[in-house]
């Protein structure tokens, strides 16, 4: 069965203080890992989408990594508008399908 | 804003009774996919659309049904309704199903079942 895992479950921070979120998956022909930011009552908001192992991808603050176990979201000096709930999925090839399976998400909240 | 309207925004209802919700995907896309989101559950998939036809289901209910129209658009209809059910249900859309297409996802609809 595709397992998805994310850590911490929660994690504050002060401001400016750098940090990493981690997004371990166990599925045979990933065809993609997104990243998303969701806020407390809105929808996912995408941030990333991975392919291939050794991919890096960037926004602002926001850095994404791709192992062949793991995904990394690395956080450079982060803001308190930046807390928010961050969401790690991957799709796999099932025929038509095309959903996606997602971690349970970490909370992260920064402190000014 | 992703482009991916959701209509209603809240919906407050009883157990044993039916719902509609809409959802609009962005414009050019054909794909629409469901999920849920309750708190013990965290984001589920529930069913996938692509130009009208249904591609894919996940852990959908036999009493959720759901449709894709030909404008596009799609419906997901709750039926006998119960307090489980109350959740954050989210409609996301593609531009097609191949595969590593990115999903957008509207703003939900929150759904309180008494």
């Amino acid at each position: 069965e595709d397992q998805v895992t994310q850590s911490p479950e929660a994690l504050r921070l002060q401001e400016g203080e750098s940090s990493s979120l981690n997004c371990s998956y166990t599925v045979s022909g990933l065809r993609g890992l997104f990243w998303y930011r969701q806020d407390p009552g809105k929808g996912p908001e995408f941030l990333f989408t991975l392919y291939s192992a050794g991919e890096e991808k960037e926004k602002e603050r926001l850095k994404a990594t791709l192992t062949k176990k793991e995904s990394f979201l690395h956080i450079t000096a982060p803001k308190p508008e930046d807390s928010a709930t961050y969401l790690c999925a991957v799709q796999v090839p099932s025929g038509s399908a095309r959903q996606l399976t997602f971690g349970s998400g970490t909370q992260l909240t920064v402190l000014p | 804003d992703s482009g991916v309207t959701q209509t209603p925004k809240h919906l407050i209802t009883a157990t044993g009774q039916r719902v509609t919700l809409r959802c609009s995907p962005r414009s050019g896309d054909l794909s629409v996919y469901w999920y849920q989101q309750s708190l013990d559950q965290g984001l589920q998939f529930l069913i996938q659309y692509y130009n009208g036809e249904e591609r894919a289901k996940g852990n959908i209910l036999e009493r959720f049904s759901a449709q894709q129209f030909p404008d596009l658009h799609s419906e997901l209809n709750l039926s006998s309704l119960e307090l489980g059910d109350s959740a954050l249900y989210f409609c996301a859309s593609s531009v097609d199903p191949g595969q590593g297409q990115t999903q957008y996802f509207g703003p939900g609809t929150r759904l309180l079942v008494l």
